[in-house]
């Protein structure tokens, strides 16, 4: 019973084809995210949905499209990929929790996909 | 914008001992959170542990806990007693604490540290 899983792990591809990972939470979270790490580890947000309505929408590329179809799912498809976006892409939940005045949202990730453009 | 900086790209530690990771970060909002994360080579992302900007007690966790300088802006991770099973990547994160707008939800994280562990 994975919490965060992605489908699928590994995925290699040509230049200028298109394609989807999906991610699945059981945790009954409301918002979930992308996170792209890149070839020197640096992790960066992509996107975030809460509810299925869009929140973050970082400096993505409009090849990048996240679709919730409900809020326990938060796939990512990519159009016309590039050598660039050879990475490991992170798919992450969380659900907002009031301590006092503020709130906290531990985050729990995926496996991880890593996507090779060749 | 918020930045987070890891200054040590590398670390390593003998078995049994303590080893001391650097995170420091640029804010202008008072209330945040901020997190450790490791990264071993399955790729996993575990969190190990968190500290509210709020809460002047530093957190600790087990073997693993952090020094928080609020007025510093810094918060590193000392890990005692170090084991073979901790060697790994660590990451350093920052959170926004309020609920709503665009940056609601960001994790903005730190270039990552590794970690090697001497038998």
């Amino acid at each position: 019973d994975t919490a965060v899983s992605q489908t699928p792990k590994y995925l290699v591809t040509q230049m200028g084809n298109d394609k989807s990972i999906k991610c699945e939470q059981n945790l009954g979270h409301d918002t979930m995210y992308w996170y792209k790490q890149d070839s020197k580890k640096f992790l960066k947000i992509m996107f975030s949905y809460n509810n299925k309505e869009l929140i973050i929408n970082e400096t993505v590329p409009n090849r990048f499209s996240p679709k919730s179809p409900d809020k326990a799912h938060l796939n990512l498809h990519i159009n016309s990929l590039e050598l660039g976006d050879s990475a490991v892409y992170f798919c992450a939940s969380s659900q907002e929790e009031r301590i006092s005045l503020s709130s906290y949202n531990e985050q729990f990730f995926g496996p991880g996909t890593r996507l090779t453009v060749l | 914008a918020q930045t987070v900086t890891q200054s040590q790209p590398e670390m390593s530690v003998q078995e049994a001992e303590t080893v001391t990771l650097s995170c420091t970060y640029d804010t202008s909002e008072s209330d945040y959170y901020l997190f450790w994360y490791k990264q071993p080579p399955s790729r996993q992302m575990i969190l190990v542990i968190r500290q509210e900007a709020y809460k002047q007690q530093n957190a600790t966790e087990n073997r693993f806990s952090v020094n928080f300088q609020k007025a510093a802006k810094s918060f590193s991770l000392k890990i005692s007693d170090s084991q073979l099973g901790d060697a790994a990547m660590y990451f350093c994160a920052y959170g926004a604490a309020n609920a709503g707008g665009t940056s609601y939800g960001k994790l903005t994280f730190g270039q990552g540290t590794i970690l090697t562990v001497h038998p």
